[in-house]
């Protein structure tokens, strides 16, 4: 299992919608639509955000938004803020019970 | 409300064992897929694997690991249903990191809704 593959950052202006990849194989992103989303800050534990590649837990903010095609899986932040810097982690069933993370993208509010 | 709180001893020397527990409270235990996930040092995050128990299986519950870890690592519970622990034998300074407890959703999910806050362990002699 190799870790999914996420951009190391990315920025925008306040106000900007960006967008963050995660991309997989046929084996896990590909195959399944069980991506998640994860939110953390400097020294906090993790968030779900997105979850079953579309859907957002309650209390998630409507300016986070996911989506797939074929092997790569997105996150669309519109309308970012400061408080939406931070790290950002994709996750995806892999088959045989067995999950597999991206390597975290730092998004920055210019 | 459910809550998870990771404790472990913050130091162990190589290539000794390491013994984390995650205390759960608040909720039910069953039908929910009990995790550890860890996070080295200004790295990304590795699912670690997860116990599963029904009710109806044995008090032990279903395990299942992440294949580079599987040699050195179990997942368990105690019969109370409120402690997880994590066992890691024959570690290396390429395990130290924050180790997260999680509540993953389970097999129509398999997202992680709940989060310990985390316990980092360092390795070192």
């Amino acid at each position: 299992q190799s870790a999914l593959t996420q951009p190391a950052s990315v920025s925008g202006s306040p106000g900007q919608s960006i967008t963050i990849s995660c991309t997989g194989t046929s084996s896990d992103i590909g195959n399944y639509n069980l991506v998640s989303w994860y939110q953390q800050h400097p020294d906090k534990a993790p968030k779900l955000i997105i979850y079953e590649v579309t859907k957002r837990p309650s209390g998630v903010s409507n300016r986070f938004s996911g989506s797939k095609s074929g092997n790569t899986a997105s996150l669309t932040i519109s309308g970012l803020q400061a408080e939406d810097e931070g790290d950002y982690y994709c996750c995806s069933y892999a088959g045989r019970n067995t999950v597999i993370f991206g390597g975290g993208t730092k998004v920055t509010a210019l | 409300q459910v809550q998870l709180q990771e404790s472990g001893p913050g130091l162990v020397k190589p290539p000794e064992t390491l013994s984390l527990i995650c205390s759960i409270s608040g909720g039910s235990f069953s039908s929910y897929y009990w995790t550890w996930i860890r996070q080295p040092p200004g790295k990304g995050l590795e699912w670690i694997g997860y116990v599963y128990y029904s009710g109806t299986t044995s008090y032990r519950g279903d395990t299942v690991y992440n294949p580079s870890l599987k040699s050195r690592v179990t997942i368990s519970t105690d019969t109370s249903k409120t402690h997880l622990y994590l066992k890691m034998i024959s570690v290396t300074p390429a395990d130290m990191g924050v180790y997260f407890c999680a509540r993953d959703l389970g097999p129509s999910s398999r997202a992680f809704d709940l989060w310990g806050r985390g316990t980092m362990v360092t390795v070192s002699s």
